[in-house]
């Protein structure tokens, strides 16, 4: 079964600042690659999706994810984070018709 | 188009209670999941619906879940004998076509909270 994982449990960032968010991912097939965001008492928000084509996916809130097939990675960038930013991001793969989910990353933005 | 919805939004229960949930997805769309999310995890999958159809049910359901979807509209989540192990966030999905690149529009959840 396809995995992912992220390689940061907590990111603290300062306003404006960039911040990058990494994802590893196991398989042996093609794969179906997202980023959800939850916010507090919230459910889970698309980003981004990576399907086929283009290695560079850009998403809402001016996040974008490149994907690499070499190194199995799907890192989710963004060149200027927002207080509203902070929030939990999630890295996913699709398994057929099921996503497996990565354990989260934690953003928290500080002024 | 009005998104997903889960009720109730939060949900305490005594141990041993049983408890239902229900997820309307949203409109004309195939195919409907659930899943759960416990704190300082990622979702993870419990079952999903094609239409009125159950196709898969994960090892996590144990025999005290069952899930619905009848006339393939909105789904309910029953617990049976709840246990403290199921406390944690449940939520709903769906997605409109039947592939596996489609996207997953996910409720607001139900927090479980067993005492």
């Amino acid at each position: 079964a396809q995995s992912v994982t992220q390689l940061d449990s907590q990111v603290p960032v300062f306003e404006e600042a960039p911040v990058e968010l990494r994802c590893n991912y196991s398989s042996s097939v093609s794969v179906y690659l997202f980023w959800y965001v939850q916010y507090p008492n919230q459910g889970l928000q698309l980003l981004l999706k990576y399907l086929s084509g283009s290695t560079l996916v850009k998403g809402i809130n001016g996040f974008e994810a490149e994907f690499n097939k070499s190194q199995t990675s799907f890192h989710l960038r963004k060149p200027s984070v927002h207080i509203s930013d902070t929030a939990e991001y999630f890295c996913a793969v699709n398994n057929d018709y099921k996503l497996s989910f990565g354990a989260g990353t934690t953003v928290t933005v500080r002024a | 188009d009005t998104g997903v919805s889960q009720d109730p939004r939060h949900k305490i229960t005594k141990r041993g209670q049983n408890v239902t949930f229900r997820c309307d997805p949203i409109s004309e769309h195939n195919r409907l999941y659930w899943y759960r999310q416990t704190l300082g995890q990622g979702p993870e999958f419990l079952t999903y619906f094609q239409n009125e159809a159950q196709l898969e049910k994960s090892r996590l359901l144990s025999d005290r879940f069952s899930a619905e979807r009848p006339k393939g509209s909105f789904s309910t989540l029953e617990i049976q004998r709840t246990e403290q192990g199921d406390s944690a966030m449940y939520l709903c999905a769906s997605s409109e076509g039947l592939a596996g690149s489609d996207t997953q529009y996910f409720g607001p959840g139900t927090r479980l909270t067993v005492l």
